[in-house]
């Protein structure tokens, strides 16, 4: 069964701070894994995806993500966060296959002061 | 257009109403889904429509029944609900092709609030 661990449950952080937040997973085969935002009211929104290739992927807002298989990892990192940044982050897992579930973690509530 | 949209907005119902939750996407998707996710908790599946035939079922009571009428519609019929039924149900879209990092894409949401 796939699972999905993240460290931080809240992350506060100033303006201009680096971010990074954890994400493990538990899963045999061949996985998609994602980072999702959800900011106060709106829906999720994918920031990045790894499935294959470079494990430094790339997303939007300046969000960049490793994946490193022989720990199982893919962190979620931002070198300077802003106030609008303020969101819950979801690491999620998927199997490579048609129609299955995306298996997310609980949840990092990222809060940024300005 | 990534744009998946859900009707209604918010919801307060009865645990004696009958209501429906709609999902409609035009991205040519083949993959729909519910997930329900309550208050800081993350999503959790409930049921995967595959070419419009259920394919996963999470073992959800039966006073939720989807239905799919065609490739672009997703629907939640709700029956006898329970207040701890009350959360955000998400709506959810995908290629369908099982190719490596299908992306699924997401609604607003439905808040439903049962009484």
């Amino acid at each position: 069964a796939q699972s999905v661990s993240q460290h931080n449950h809240h992350v506060i952080l100033s303006e201009a701070a680096s971010l990074e937040l954890g994400c493990n997973y538990s899963y045999g085969g061949t996985v998609n894994l994602f980072w999702y935002v959800q900011y106060p009211g709106q829906h999720l929104q994918l920031l990045l995806k790894y499935f294959s290739g470079d494990p430094l992927v790339k997303g939007i807002k300046g969000f960049e993500a490793e994946f490193i298989k022989s720990k199982f990892s893919f962190n979620l990192r931002k070198p300077s966060v802003q106030w609008s940044d303020t969101a819950e982050y979801f690491c999620a897992v998927m199997a490579n296959q048609a129609g299955t579930a995306l298996i997310f973690g609980k949840g990092t509530t990222l809060s940024v002061s300005s | 257009d990534t744009e998946v949209t859900q009707t209604p907005k918010h919801l307060v119902m009865g645990m004696t109403n009958k209501k429906s939750l709609k999902c409609e996407q035009h991205m040519g998707h083949r993959a729909m889904y519910w997930y329900k996710q309550k208050a800081k908790k993350p999503p959790e599946l409930m049921f995967v429509y595959s070419y419009e035939k259920l394919s996963i079922n999470e073992s959800v009571p039966s006073r939720f029944s989807p239905e799919c009428p065609n490739s672009s519609l997703l629907n939640l019929h709700l029956h006898a609900l329970q207040p701890e039924d009350s959360a955000l149900y998400l709506c959810a879209s995908s290629q369908g092709s099982g190719a490596p990092g299908e992306t699924q894409y997401f609604g607003p949401g439905t808040r439903l609030l049962v009484l």
